[in-house]
C-alpha cells in the first residue's frame, strides 16, 4: 500500500530563518506531488506541484521554492523566512494521470509553521 | 487557469437535519470533481468524488451533484451526526491532468 511521510509535524521558526519541509511518498512510483498552503481560516491554495524529478511548477509567485531530488521526494524550502509564510503546509501525491482514471489526492498529516 | 468558489464558508446544522455544500468553477475542460474532509489537525481525505459523465452519485448519507452547463457542483450530506463535523473542500482537475484546484473550505458544525 502507499502511504506519505511528511515531517516535521510543527516548526517554529525565527522571522528570516531558512526552512526546509521534506515529504516522501511510499510504495509508488512516479507520482505527481504537491504542496499546499493552508492558512488560517482558508482554504487550500496549491504552491508547487511536480509530474516528475526536477520538474516544478509554481503556482504562486512567493518567497518558497520546491524540489524534486529524486522521484518519491518533495522538498519545500525557503531561504529566509517571512511572517507571512506561517501557515499549514500539505504534501500531497497522485497517481499520474496519463494511463490511470484516478486523479485522487492522497495527503499527508501537515506541518504546522509558525513564523515568530 | 482553474477558478474554484465554495459556499458557504461556514454551516451550522442540527443533528438529523440536511446539509448543502455548493462549488462552482471557470474551466469548462475540468470534469473530475472530488469533494475532501479535513478533521482537525490532519489532512484531507477524499469522501466522494464525480466525474463528468453523471450528474449524481451517492454514498450512503452523502451524495453529489454536477451541472456541467452551468458549472457548479453540490455535496448534500443527510442525517447529519456530530462525526460530520469537518472542514469541507471541493475541488476540480482535468481527468488527465496535472493538478487538482480546491475551494476555499466549508466549516461543517453539526450541533447535538
Amino acid at each position: 500500500s502507499q502511504t506519505i511521510h511528511q515531517w516535521p509535524a510543527t516548526l517554529v521558526q525565527p522571522v528570516g530563518s531558512p526552512l526546509s519541509l521534506e515529504c516522501t511518498v511510499e510504495g509508488t512510483s512516479n507520482p505527481n506531488l504537491y504542496w499546499y498552503r493552508q492558512a488560517a481560516g482558508r482554504g487550500l491554495q496549491l504552491l508547487f506541484y511536480s509530474v516528475g524529478i526536477g520538474q516544478i511548477s509554481s503556482e504562486v509567485p512567493q518567497n518558497l521554492s520546491a524540489s524534486r531530488p529524486q522521484d518519491r521526494q518533495f522538498i519545500l524550502s525557503s531561504k529566509k523566512l517571512l511572517l507571512s509564510d506561517s501557515g499549514f503546509y500539505l504534501c500531497a501525491w497522485s497517481r499520474q494521470g496519463a494511463m490511470n482514471r484516478n486523479t485522487e489526492a492522497f495527503f499527508g498529516q501537515g506541518t504546522r509553521l509558525t513564523v515568530v | 487557469g482553474e477558478n474554484v468558489e465554495q459556499h458557504p464558508s461556514t454551516l451550522s446544522v442540527q443533528e438529523g437535519d440536511s446539509a448543502v455544500i455548493k462549488c462552482t468553477y471557470s474551466d469548462s475542460a475540468s470534469n473530475y470533481f472530488p469533494w475532501y474532509k479535513q478533521e482537525l489537525g490532519k489532512g484531507p481525505q477524499l469522501i466522494i468524488d464525480i466525474r463528468s459523465n453523471v450528474g449524481e452519485k451517492k454514498d450512503q448519507r452523502i451524495a453529489v451533484t454536477l451541472n456541467k452547463t452551468a458549472k457548479h457542483f453540490s455535496l448534500h450530506i443527510t442525517e447529519t451526526q456530530p462525526e460530520d463535523s469537518a472542514v469541507y473542500f471541493c475541488a476540480a482537475a482535468r481527468e488527465y491532468g496535472n493538478k487538482l484546484v480546491f475551494g476555499a473550505g466549508t466549516i461543517l458544525r453539526v450541533k447535538s
